[in-house]
């Protein structure tokens, strides 16, 4: 059946730092993925989303390329900031059905 | 502005109770939804309604149950059936009832049984 499964967490990185928070899937077909944020005490913001292959969704300098090759959607930084600290969650449509990643939570010191 | 509401944010009640969680939205969407959120386990589907008047059970829908009398409102009432009901529950909703479309999400509610 259809899955995502993500890097586990905690991540924990300091200040401007590159971040890659891994992202893997299985589906058949063509699913369309999408990376949410949850900011403590929140519910999920959509991020970025790429509904074909080699699309590259990007957001808030966050940018996932869909790598149907390697059946990826790492979420990348170039350098964060403390206000990126939150919890990340990979996530595919297929057959209208969502399917979300465990989540993984990201820790940016100061 | 146009969102989805959850009231209230933090909710306690005894054992044995049965206890009904808001969610309101005004975006005027079609398809509306119900998750569980647990440490470690991500997000779980619990009912989701794609008309008025219609819904249907998620993965863990029992010991929960929902109504959808209105477009805008999509209730939860978490029985005393449910075992573990000590959670973080999130409302979402998409304008139709094709996944394609995002999911915007409440900011959540959480409840404490003791």
């Amino acid at each position: 059946g259809n899955s995502v499964t993500q890097m586990e967490g905690p991540v924990t990185l300091s200040e401007e730092a590159f971040l890659t928070i891994n992202c893997t899937y299985t589906a058949t077909g063509y699913p369309s993925l999408f990376w949410y944020v949850q900011y403590p005490g929140e519910g999920l913001q959509l991020l970025l989303k790429a509904t074909k292959a080699d699309d590259k969704g990007s957001n808030k300098g966050f940018e996932a390329t869909y790598r149907k090759e390697t059946t990826s959607f790492h979420l990348e930084k170039g350098s964060v900031q403390v206000s990126d600290s939150a919890v990340y969650f990979c996530a595919l449509i297929r057959d209208d059905k969502i399917i979300f990643g465990k989540g993984t939570r990201l820790h940016i010191l100061p | 502005d146009g969102g989805i509401t959850q009231s209230p944010k933090y909710l306690f009640r005894k054992e044995g109770q049965n206890v009904t969680l808001s969610c309101e939205q005004n975006l005027n969407h079609d398809a509306m939804y119900w998750y569980r959120q647990d440490p470690g386990q991500g997000l779980r589907l619990i009912y989701y309604s794609q008309i008025v008047n219609d819904f249907q059970k998620g993965d863990i829908a029992e010991g929960y149950s929902v109504s959808r009398e209105k477009k805008e409102s999509f209730p939860l009432t978490v029985t005393s059936a449910q075992k573990n009901p000590t959670a973080f529950y999130l409302c979402a909703s998409s304008p139709t009832a094709s996944y394609n479309s995002p999911l915007h999400f409440g900011n959540g509610t959480r409840l404490t049984v003791t």
